[in-house]
């Protein structure tokens, strides 16, 4: 198994504001993966990171609105930029080391 | 595209054995994945299938047929505390080592007792 660290575990942000979260990995990964998952729903990509290279974003998620840093093997950030109250939501950080897939323990993100 | 259908939810007793169905439409199909998810937390890791056939993992077994498009999670002596969302998710490959792992809206089980 994996064990994945995410900060901050929540935050209240203020609308136009922007916040950036980090994730560390126990080991090294090829690809870290973002997720985000809204009150009541299941969990939706929004990009890849690779190391070394630019994520790759899904559709409906762009560079501008979240970027995100994949330094090294083991650390990302995803920031969510100019935040709205429809930007409130769970933020989940992802890792594959081994074949299997784990989560992080999420950002639980409020914009009043 | 990919399509992951699994049923709203679900309700069974303490002590009995529950299965919960997960059917799939996906190209480069490299996986299939369960996990549970408690209000308010992460999701955890259950189970892994990439062959087909059954894995059986204490009181939670996991059964994949490719050919089908179809797997499902088995928890027997169901307890209270197995009351959560249960989330089938599809691993596809993309280009070259790239894969995505979809989710399905997942199953919300209400253990009673």
């Amino acid at each position: 198994s994996a064990v994945i660290s995410q900060k901050p575990s929540r935050d209240i942000c203020q609308r136009g504001t922007s916040l950036t979260i980090q994730c560390q990995v126990d080991s090294q990964v090829t690809m870290m993966f973002w997720y985000r998952q809204q009150p009541g729903q299941s969990l939706t990509l929004i990009a890849t990171a690779n190391q070394g290279s630019e994520a790759t974003y899904e559709s409906g998620f762009v560079i501008d609105k979240f970027p995100i840093s994949r330094p090294n093997l083991t650390f990302s950030t995803l920031t969510v930029s100019n935040m709205s109250p429809e930007d409130s939501s769970i933020y989940l950080c992802s890792a594959s080391p081994n074949g299997a897939q784990y989560f992080g323990p999420g950002t639980r993100l409020l914009v009043l | 595209g990919q399509n992951i259908d699994q049923p709203t939810e679900m309700t069974a007793t303490e002590g009995a054995i529950v299965q919960i169905n997960c059917t799939y439409q996906t190209s480069g199909f490299n996986g299939l994945f369960w996990y549970q998810q408690h209000a308010g937390e992460a999701p955890t890791f259950l189970s892994y299938n990439v062959l087909d056939g059954l894995e059986e993992k204490g009181r939670f077994s996991s059964f994949l047929s490719r050919s089908k498009g179809y797997s499902y999670l088995l928890l027997k002596e169901l307890q209270m505390k197995d009351s959560a969302s249960y989330l089938c998710a599809v691993r596809s490959l993309l280009t070259g080592t790239a894969s995505k792992l979809t989710f399905g809206t997942g199953t919300r089980l209400q253990v009673t007792l």
